[in-house]
């Protein structure tokens, strides 16, 4: 079946700009999370969603920062007034729920804030 | 704040040499999971370790639970080009995951 994708692949976006960034989870997957990846490093948790619900959102680096989920399927990030240090690569993975160690990863959009 | 620490963060090695990356941290973990990341794409799932001292192969892959569920280590027998990528550990909790900071492996042919 479908992984998980993420659209789009590449924004190079002005700072202050907004951005959306999208993510498709694997169909019935109920827990989503995001994840930011700097310059080929591990990865830094965002914020995770249980069905359309984000328990926590403490990932969150400022309040520039917000997703939302809709119908417990796709999600998005947005990034309010970009800047430069947003630039990184995002990555979206689903599991099949609470509890489910096994994420499959999205292959991740990559950000340019100029 | 960065819970699990990687040793090493850069490893260049020959074709057919054998290596060890670790994955340290003073916390316990329910479990332990190991990833590959190559360029352009997200990390890929290759084992999931959940009871201290547990050992797992996979192929020429020998992964390691340390006994106190605080460390893990990734053992590659007779490395291949094709083994070169990002190495990733990851600890899980309720349902948040840690990631460390990443082993890059060049196998070199």
């Amino acid at each position: 079946g479908a992984g998980v994708s993420q659209s789009p692949s590449n924004k190079v976006t002005e700072k202050g700009k907004d951005v959306e960034l999208r993510c498709d989870p694997i169909s019935g997957h109920t827990a989503l999370y995001w994840y930011r990846q700097s310059l080929g490093q591990g990865l830094e948790f965002l914020i995770y969603f249980q069905g359309n619900s984000a328990p926590d959102k403490s990932g969150l680096p400022s309040d520039r920062f917000s997703a939302e989920r809709t119908g417990g399927s796709v999600s998005t990030l947005t990034i309010q007034r970009t800047q430069q240090e947003d630039s990184a690569v995002y990555l979206c993975a689903s599991s099949a729920g609470q509890g489910t160690r096994e994420q499959y990863f999205g292959p991740g959009t990559r950000l340019t804030v100029t | 704040t960065q819970l699990l620490e990687q040793s090493p963060q850069f490893l260049s090695i020959q074709e057919g040499e054998n290596l060890t990356v670790y994955c340290n941290s003073s916390s316990v973990f329910s479990s332990l999971q190991w990833y590959r990341q190559e360029p352009g794409e997200g990390p890929v799932l290759l084992v999931t370790v959940v009871t201290g001292g547990e050992v797992k192969k996979l192929k020429r892959l020998t992964f390691q639970f340390g006994d106190a569920r605080k460390d893990s280590s990734l053992h590659i027998t007779a490395a291949q080009p094709g083994d070169t990528g990002l190495y990733l550990c990851a600890a899980s909790g309720t349902y948040k995951y840690i990631f460390g900071t990443g082993t890059r492996l060049k196998v070199l042919a």
